[in-house]
């Protein structure tokens, strides 16, 4: 079964910039889009990234996606760190049979 | 606006049903495939169904398949998921998502005797 594997937590200090990365466990990741979810405590989630690397209107361009095919993963890139950023960030794509997947999960901390 | 607004959730027995329901505002509706999505109490999220937009094609998780069946009345601008023989492990916020998108406020089914 396909599997994305996100780390389980990250911090970063106020102005800074963090990566959270999102790795597949078999195939090309780059095979299907991978999407980006936020979600604050008490919330449901919200898009911060579709399509690999395309924001939603009402995103700040803080908020960048990428692929890395050599490395099988997809990051999420939060420049300018405020502690409104503070919050579970969770990957999502496809698998072979176009059902979907999450990571697991990484909660990031601004301190 | 565009959005999803979930109902229908609630405290239910092991072995019960429940039938939640989805209400769709702000776009066309029957132009998008929906998805199911919940999250257990302290939990990640896990994708549940998926219903292309002239419910053509239906997939669901393992962890539902052949208790859950998933559903939509584009006329009406709907979404159901019918909850068969349900069981501790379904307890959940369940959300009604157009992944990439758009995300309802959730539902909570508690399945607790």
């Amino acid at each position: 079964n396909f599997m994305l594997t996100q780390p389980h937590s990250v911090s970063e200090s106020p102005g800074k910039t963090v990566t959270i990365s999102c790795t597949g466990s078999s195939g090309s990741i780059a095979s299907n889009y991978v999407q980006w979810y936020q979600q604050r405590p008490g919330s449901a989630p919200t898009t911060v990234i579709y399509e690999d690397n395309q924001r939603p209107s009402g995103v700040p361009d803080r908020f960048s996606g990428s692929i890395d095919s050599s490395s099988n993963s997809a990051s999420l890139t939060i420049s300018g760190l405020k502690t409104e950023d503070e919050a579970d960030y969770y990957c999502q794509s496809y698998d072979s049979s176009d059902q979907g997947v999450f990571g697991g999960g990484t909660r990031l901390t601004v301190l | 606006e565009v959005q999803l607004v979930e109902s229908g959730g609630g405290l239910v027995q092991p072995g019960g049903s429940l039938r939640l329901s989805c209400a769709a505002s702000g776009f066309t509706f029957s132009s998008y495939s929906i998805n199911w999505v919940r999250q257990a109490p302290g939990k990640g999220l896990e994708w549940v169904s998926y219903i292309s937009s002239s419910s053509s094609t239906i997939y669901y998780a393992d962890s539902v398949k052949g208790r859950f069946t998933i559903s939509r009345d584009n006329a009406k601008n709907s979404l159901f998921l019918q909850m068969n023989s349900l069981r501790a492990e379904d307890t959940a916020v369940y959300y009604c998502a157009r992944l990439g998108a758009t995300w309802g406020q959730g539902t909570l089914v508690t399945v607790s005797s």
